[in-house]
C-alpha cells in the first residue's frame, strides 16, 4: 500500500543554522501534504501545508518545497532554533474523504 | 480557543479492566478520530467518524470501540485491555472532508495495561 517515510531518522543542527528534514511519498496520486511538530509530551501540531499544484509554499521560518516528479517533499526552517527541537512529520492525502498518511517522524535536535 | 481535550491524560491500569477515554472538541469539526502512536511505527488510525452516529474502522481497529453520539464527543473504549494496547493515544479532529481539511491533535493519552 502507499505510504509515507523520512529520509533519516534523526538531524542533528547547530542553532542559527538552516535545517532542511525530507519526506518520500509513494502515492503520485497524492494531492495533499502536511508537516507537523510535536514536541516531546504534546500532540502533533500543524506547521504547513500544501497543495499539490504548488512547489513551494512559505511561513513564518519554514517553507515547504514540492516536487512530484521524484515524490519528494521537504521542509526547510530557517534559522533554527533551540525551540525548533522536536519530531517532525509529513503526512499525505490523495483524495477529499480518504485518511492522512503519515510518516514515522525525524526527530531534530538544536544545540546552542 | 480551539480545543481538543482528551482524559485522562495518563492511565496505567490492569488487563481486562474496561477503560473510556475520552475526547472532546470546541472547534463544531464534523470528522473526529483515534490514533495511536508506538516507537518505530509512527501514527496509526483506529477508528474515524464522518460525522454522529457515523464511525468507521482504521488501520488497527481490533480491541478497541468508539461512539459518536453527538457531535463534540468521541470517545474511545477499550472493553478489555490488552499490555498490546500499551501506547500513546491522540485524538484529532478536521472541519470536514476535503482533500485540504487539516487534522488538529489533542494533547494525548499515554495508557499502561499491566
Amino acid at each position: 500500500g502507499e505510504s509515507v517515510g523520512l529520509h533519516l531518522p534523526t538531524l542533528s543542527v547547530q542553532e542559527g543554522d538552516n535545517s532542511i528534514i525530507n519526506c518520500a511519498y509513494s502515492n503520485s496520486a497524492s494531492d495533499y501534504f502536511i508537516w507537523y511538530k510535536q514536541e516531546s509530551g504534546k500532540g502533533p501540531q500543524f506547521i504547513i501545508d500544501i497543495r499539490s499544484n504548488m512547489d513551494k509554499r512559505q511561513g513564518q521560518r519554514v517553507t515547504v518545497l514540492l516536487n512530484k516528479t521524484v515524490k519528494h517533499l521537504s521542509l526547510q526552517i530557517a534559522a533554527t532554533q533551540p525551540g525548533d527541537s522536536a519530531v517532525y512529520f509529513c503526512a499525505e492525502r490523495g483524495q477529499a474523504g480518504t485518511a492522512l498518511i503519515f510518516g514515522k517522524g525525524t526527530t531534530l535536535s538544536v544545540s546552542s | 480557543e480551539a480545543q481538543v481535550t482528551q482524559n485522562p491524560r495518563y492511565l496505567i491500569t490492569v488487563t481486562g479492566k474496561k477503560l473510556t477515554v475520552t475526547c472532546s472538541q470546541n472547534m463544531n469539526h464534523e470528522y473526529m478520530s483515534w490514533y495511536r502512536q508506538d516507537p518505530g511505527l509512527g501514527l496509526r488510525q483506529i477508528y474515524y467518524s464522518m460525522n454522529v452516529e457515523v464511525t468507521d474502522k482504521g488501520d488497527v481497529p481490533e480491541g478497541y470501540k468508539v461512539s459518536r453520539k453527538e457531535k463534540r464527543n468521541f470517545p474511545l473504549i477499550l472493553e478489555s485491555p490488552s499490555p498490546n494496547q500499551t501506547s500513546l493515544y491522540f485524538c484529532a479532529t478536521q472541519g470536514g472532508t476535503a482533500v485540504t481539511d487539516t487534522q488538529y491533535f489533542g494533547p494525548g493519552t499515554r495508557l499502561t495495561v499491566l
